[in-house]
């Protein structure tokens, strides 16, 4: 079964510092990769996705992740934090094949942003 | 273009009692999915209707179930609640263009079961 780890469930950084949120998955096939922002009280909102045209995906808010297939790895990054970034961050892949819509998560990490 | 809406947005039930969530996909949109946000558990996939038949089953209980109707909006309802189902009932909905797509989330129902 396909799994998602995301390294650390809370990460604080200071404004304008860089953001780099971790996620590694399982899997023995290629996957579909998604990074999903969910602010307080409300829904999900997708950031980017990676779905194989390209390893760097650039996503919205000034966020970007790199696909490593070598380490199995879709970590988030942002050059400069600003305030408004502070939310919980979800990444999520997804396996073709399945024939269905079916997101495996992480398990969250929590971004606290220090004016 | 509206987005994902969902009623009601809280609610409070007891143990034992039944509860009917609705969900309204983006116009257009066929698919329809369901997850569960808990604290301790994360986001955990229910199921999932595309043109009224369910295509996936998340490892639930059998009082979860759910419908879509032909407007593709979706109802999903828990029977005899338990304490551990409050959570946040997050629905979806997606365009159809295969395991690439992106879903677009509402707001999501939370649910008190006292």
């Amino acid at each position: 079964a396909q799994s998602v780890t995301q390294l650390g469930s809370h990460v604080s950084v200071s404004e304008g510092a860089l953001v780099l949120l971790r996620c590694n998955y399982s899997s023995s096939v290629p996957p579909y990769l998604f990074w999903y922002v969910q602010y307080p009280n409300q829904g999900l909102q997708l950031l980017l996705k990676y779905t194989s045209a390209a390893t760097l995906v650039k996503g919205i808010n000034g966020f970007e992740a790199e696909f490593k297939k070598s380490e199995t790895s879709f970590h988030l990054t942002k050059p400069s934090a600003h305030m408004s970034d502070a939310a919980e961050y979800f990444c999520a892949v997804s396996y073709s094949g399945a024939g269905s819509y079916q997101l495996t998560f992480g398990k969250g990490t929590k971004l606290s942003v220090i004016p | 273009k509206a987005g994902v809406t969902q009623t009601p947005r809280y609610l409070i039930k007891t143990r034992g009692q039944q509860v009917t969530l609705s969900c309204s996909p983006i116009s257009g949109h066929r698919s329809v999915s369901w997850y569960q946000q808990t604290p301790g558990q994360g986001l955990q996939f229910l199921f999932e209707y595309f043109s009224e038949t369910q295509r996936n089953k998340g490892n639930f209980p059998g009082r979860f179930s759910g419908r879509q109707f032909s407007n593709s909006r979706s109802e999903m309802n828990v029977s005899t609640l338990e304490l551990g189902d409050s959570a946040l009932y997050l629905c979806a909905s997606s365009g159809g263009q295969g395991m690439t797509g992106e879903l677009f989330f509402g707001e999501g129902s939370r649910l008190t079961v006292l």
